[in-house]
Order: structure tokens, then C-alpha cells, then sequence
């Protein structure tokens, strides 16, 4: 089983839908974060929580919101979906402080119609 | 202007040949360096961690970070199909909540 499982795989939806993304992980890490991919642009850092009681925006959170529901636990959601958040998103953990190395589920295609 | 720059590619070598990717930044502040690969349809994995200016080799694979130009490298020899991936460069501060990927080279070894 993966370390970081992220649900669903692949999400077809229209504009103006509720969307969540879930993530789950076992690696036992306080870290999360939610980036999500567009080809030519690499990933960008949506959200991040270092905690249950911490969350913190990253570099594109208008139109996203999360919940850290336990450590192990991490949802993104998408209040109002737009064609434009169609992306690959990626959830990942990392263990703490000066260190780079981040642990990445397998992603969450969504598209938006 | 990005604070990385990556060419996106895609890259094109036979088997065997030396690999040479690229990344180019503006913030000295960055203090780690990494590269990450990224299979098709999976999520990136860590492949190389650096601290400091200087090489760091891996196997077939090298890092090589030159601060001074805000350049790092990395160079795989003896390519084989299997490293075929997109490959994104990556950099942080002392805390591991900004972390600045590059836009990925996609890297294709011919059999």
C-alpha cells in the first residue's frame, strides 16, 4: 500500500461544483501539503499545514480552502470548481524542519467543465 | 521573472550518452537543493539532496550545485530507458514550507 493515498484518482466535474480531494498518509509525518501540476509550470504550493491546528496558504490558495482532520489526514477542496483549476494535484508529507524531501501521493486528475 | 528557471525540454538522447539538466535561480536566499523524478502518471520522488555548493554523486547520478552563479546541475551517465522521466529541480529556505520546483525537463532515453 502507498505511504500517501490520495482519493479520487480521477474526477470529472462542471463549473460550479463542490469538489474535495482527499489524502491520507502512514508515514507518521506532522507535515502536508497540497500542490497542484500544470504543464510548463511545475508544482505550486496551494496549501500546507504543519499540524492539525496549523494551516498556512501557499503560493495559489484563492478558490481552494483545506481541513486537517488528523495527523494522518489532509482534504482540499474546491468550493466552487472553475475550468481553470482543471490540474494534476498532488498531496505530500515531509518529516520537519530543514529538510527538503517531500513524499508525494500519486495524484488527483481533475477536470473541469 | 521566475525565481527557477527550467528547460522544459523535452530531452532526447540515445542509450548510454551523459545527461546534463539544468536549472538556473535568483534568490541567493535558497539554501538546499534537490531533484526530484517524476514518472508518468506518478507523484514526483526525492533523487538527489544538496546543501552546500560543491558535487554530490549518487551512483550514476550527480548533483552539482555552484551558488556563486545560481546554477545547479545534474548529470546522469550511462543512461538507460528507465531513467525516461520528467525531471524537476528544486530549492529551499531553512524551513521546509517554501520549496520552489522548476517547470520539469522531460527526459526521453532512446533504446
Amino acid at each position: 500500500d502507498a505511504d500517501v493515498t490520495q482519493t479520487p484518482r480521477n474526477r470529472i466535474t462542471k463549473t460550479g461544483k463542490r469538489i474535495m480531494l482527499e489524502c491520507s498518509q502512514t508515514k507518521g509525518h506532522d507535515r502536508m501539503y497540497w500542490y497542484r501540476q500544470d504543464p510548463g509550470l511545475g508544482l505550486q504550493l496551494i496549501y500546507y499545514s504543519f499540524d492539525v491546528k496549523d494551516i498556512n496558504k501557499g503560493e495559489i490558495s484563492d478558490g481552494y480552502s483545506v481541513s486537517r482532520q488528523a495527523q494522518a489526514k489532509f482534504s482540499l477542496s474546491l468550493e466552487s470548481a472553475i475550468p481553470n483549476q482543471t490540474a494534476l494535484y498532488f498531496c505530500a508529507t515531509s518529516v520537519g524542519a530543514n529538510t527538503g524531501e517531500l513524499f508525494f501521493g500519486e495524484g488527483s486528475r481533475l477536470t473541469v467543465l | 521573472q521566475k525565481e527557477v528557471e527550467q528547460d522544459p525540454g523535452p530531452l532526447s538522447v540515445p542509450e548510454g550518452a551523459i545527461v546534463s539538466l539544468n536549472c538556473t535561480y535568483s534568490n541567493s536566499a535558497f539554501q538546499y537543493f534537490m531533484w526530484y523524478r517524476q514518472y508518468s502518471r506518478k507523484g514526483p520522488e526525492l533523487l538527489m539532496y544538496t546543501y552546500s555548493s560543491g558535487n554530490k554523486e549518487d551512483g550514476r547520478f550527480t548533483a552539482q550545485v555552484d551558488k556563486s552563479s545560481k546554477y545547479i546541475s545534474l548529470f546522469i551517465r550511462d543512461s538507460q530507458p528507465s531513467d525516461s522521466a520528467t525531471y524537476l529541480c528544486a530549492m529551499g529556505y531553512s524551513s521546509a514550507s517554501k520549496i520552489i520546483f522548476g517547470s520539469g525537463t522531460r527526459l526521453s532515453i532512446r533504446p
